[in-house]
């Protein structure tokens, strides 16, 4: 079976700093990898995803991935944080042949001014 | 394009009381899934259904949990009786058969609280 290790609860930043949050994955079979975010109030949205090819993803407002086989990691980053990127952060891992989604526990990114 | 729809919002109830949740995927979504989401955990997923089959209902409590999916469209999970661990958000999500792997569409959930 999948899991998923978020090892950071919260990550604190100011703004227009770096931040990396970090995921780990475990599964004995080709997987998909995600990251959702969840802005106060707010369902869960994909943010972006891994399901093959270049091994650095991007999403539109400046988060980017990258899937790291040898080291089962997908570690989101962006090299400068807006307040408005305050949220909790959930990496999701899928069976590349499976139906269930797993989530990590969250990260949750407060951006400081 | 309206998005999951899910109510209530929010609901307290006492212990050994019954609770029924509603959600309205997105139109044309065959695939309806409920997560449930304890604070400081993430989501794990309760049950999945394709159109109105269940898929997957290995991590739901069926002691306690039933959910539905009469006509292939909305959805209600009742839980009956409460417990105080079942205090939580219960997410509804779907997703379309012709969709990428793995994008599903949450709704904003709805908050348990039993007391």
């Amino acid at each position: 079976a999948q899991s998923v290790t978020q090892l950071d609860s919260q990550v604190p930043v100011f703004e227009e700093a770096p931040v990396e949050l970090r995921c780990n994955y475990s599964s004995s079979v080709s997987v998909y990898l995600f990251w959702y975010v969840q802005y106060p109030n707010q369902g869960l949205q994909l943010l972006l995803k891994y399901l093959s090819g270049s091994t650095l993803v991007e999403s539109i407002n400046g988060f980017e991935a990258e899937f790291n086989k040898s080291q089962t990691s997908f570690h989101l980053r962006k090299p400068s944080v807006h307040i408005s990127d305050t949220a909790e952060y959930f990496c999701a891992v899928k069976r590349e042949y499976g139906n269930k989604l797993v989530f990590g526990a969250g990260t949750i990114l407060r951006v400081k001014s | 394009e309206a998005g999951v729809a899910q109510s209530p919002r929010y609901k307290i109830i006492e212990k050994r009381q019954s609770v029924a949740f509603w959600c309205n995927p997105i139109s044309g979504h065959a695939t309806l899934y409920w997560y449930q989401q304890i604070l400081g955990q993430g989501p794990k997923l309760l049950i999945q259904f394709q159109n109105n089959g269940v898929v997957d209902d290995s991590q739901l409590p069926k002691d306690r949990f039933s959910a539905e999916r009469l006509k292939g469209v909305d959805s209600t999970l009742k839980i009956q009786p409460a417990k105080l661990e079942d205090s939580a958000v219960y997410l509804c999500a779907s997703s379309s058969r012709l969709a990428r792997a793995g994008e599903l569409f949450f709704g904003e959930g709805s908050r348990l609280t039993v007391l």
